[in-house]
């Protein structure tokens, strides 16, 4: 498996239904980013969670991040049919690595039914 | 303020033509990132730039591909010779000068369509 690895990569929910969806990785991290994606559109920044943190509120988002897991959900409450698109984590490297690379997840694509 | 932009959107090329995508950052930003995304799967990075200086490339193929951002203009992504493996979408985003190496935010552009037949 390779870094950010998401799950589920699909899930489909009724309207007022919570959504949650996970990501994975495999290396230290700097911090680590949840984006929406509308299909056939650019990626939106939802929120940043850093190392050192362990939960993050944001509206109707709830992020939370276990680094000795090495894993972060992202916790959409009350979803409504405006949330369907997917939604992809990423990871940016720590300070001083020598690589600026954003590693991507594969994504989990959410339907919110009406 | 204008966001990220990026043209053309779509892009269509014949095998062995060569394609240009441009990518306009936001004002004030001066770093880049390219990214490729083929069909149902996550944004894979293929490099990052600083005005007039590539950062890391390491996820640049070797071959036919290369990009800049001069001093005065947009970046470039320039695909030579391209084939019908290099059919995808790319995205560019850019973030403002920070005071860490590491930028934390990345705002994206709407992203290119090449399709090669």
């Amino acid at each position: 498996s390779q870094q950010g690895e998401e799950d589920p990569q699909a899930l489909s929910i009724q309207e007022g239904e919570n959504a949650t969806m996970n990501c994975s990785y495999k290396t230290s991290i700097n911090n680590l980013q949840w984006y929406r994606q509308n299909s056939g559109r650019g990626l939106v920044h939802l929120i940043l969670i850093r190392s050192n943190e362990r939960e993050k509120h944001s509206g109707r988002l709830r992020v939370t991040l276990d680094t000795s897991k090495k894993s972060s959900s992202l916790l959409i409450t009350a979803s409504r049919a405006a949330d369907t698109a997917s939604y992809f984590c990423a990871t940016a490297p720590p300070i001083g690595s020598g690589t600026y690379k954003y590693i991507f997840g594969t994504g989990t694509r959410l339907k919110v039914l009406a | 303020n204008a966001g990220v932009m990026q043209n053309p959107r779509h892009l269509v090329r014949r095998r062995g033509q060569e394609a240009r995508l441009r990518c306009s950052p936001m004002k004030g930003h001066s770093h880049v990132y390219w990214y490729r995304q083929l069909p149902e799967e996550g944004l894979k990075f293929m490099v990052y730039l600083q005005k007039e200086n590539i950062i890391d490339e390491s996820g640049m193929p070797k071959e036919r591909f290369s990009a800049e951002f001069p001093k005065e203009g947009p970046s470039i992504l320039r695909i030579q010779q391209v084939v019908r493996g290099d059919s995808a979408a790319y995205f560019c985003a850019s973030s403002p000068v920070g005071t860490s190496v590491i930028i934390d935010e990345q705002y994206f552009g709407p992203g290119t369509r090449l399709t090669v037949t």
